[in-house]
């Protein structure tokens, strides 16, 4: 069955720095990929997508995200973190073998210090 | 601001009571989703609609009862709770129950229901 890792349930970097929240997936089929975010208190917005077509995925807030077949990868990043920033990460993923239902990470929470 | 619009927000109810969380969309998706999400923990899929159909039930206890009424309203209606069942109901959307899982679901805010 498919899983989907996040490693890090909590990362924490500073203000400016950058931001890399991991995903690994267990698939051998590349299935689509998904990162959400969640602020406190709020429900879960999209930051970005993987479906087909380039592996390099920009999405909203200066975030974007590698698709790595050879490393079943889908890694977020952003250049410089800003405060407004700490919020719950999660990587999802559907595939054939889940039905196309989300499977979802554990969530990874950002911590930005000043 | 969220698309998809949940009330109410919050919702304290006792265990025999009975209660309705309602969620509205009006994007013109064909598919909404009620989702369960613990503290600290993604969320967890309840039930999917499509069409205004029931396309799946995740093995949900009874006590918990969806109904869509059109396109786009979706409820759940509640009753005889336990204290287990506190959490965030999510409603999410999407374009229509694609199987090919390419569209991604947009989420409202969420219910925070308290089982006394």
């Amino acid at each position: 069955a498919q899983s989907v890792t996040q490693l890090g349930s909590h990362v924490s970097v500073s203000e400016g720095a950058l931001v890399l929240l991991r995903c690994n997936y267990s698939s051998s089929v590349p299935p689509y990929l998904f990162w959400y975010v969640q602020y406190p208190n709020q429900g879960l917005q999209l930051l970005l997508k993987y479906t087909t077509g380039a592996t390099l995925v920009k999405g909203i807030n200066g975030f974007e995200a590698e698709f790595k077949k050879s490393e079943t990868s889908f890694h977020l990043t952003k250049p410089s973190a800003h405060m407004s920033d700490a919020a719950e990460y999660f990587c999802a993923v559907s595939d054939h073998a889940s039905n196309y239902q989300l499977i979802w990470g554990a969530g990874t929470k950002l911590i930005i210090k000043p | 601001d969220t698309e998809v619009t949940q009330t109410p927000k919050h919702l304290v109810m006792g265990m025999t009571n009975k209660k309705s969380l309602k969620c509205e969309q009006h994007m013109g998706h064909r598919a909404m989703y009620w989702y369960k999400q613990k503290a600290k923990k993604p969320p967890e899929l309840m039930f999917v609609y499509s069409y205004e159909k029931l396309s799946i039930n995740e093995s949900v206890p009874s006590r918990f009862s969806p109904e869509c009424p059109n396109s786009s309203l979706l409820n759940l209606h509640l009753h005889a709770l336990q204290p287990e069942d506190s959490a965030l109901y999510l409603c999410a959307s999407s374009q229509d129950w694609d199987r090919g899982g390419r569209q991604p679901q947009h989420f409202g805010d969420g219910t925070r229901l308290s089982i006394l």
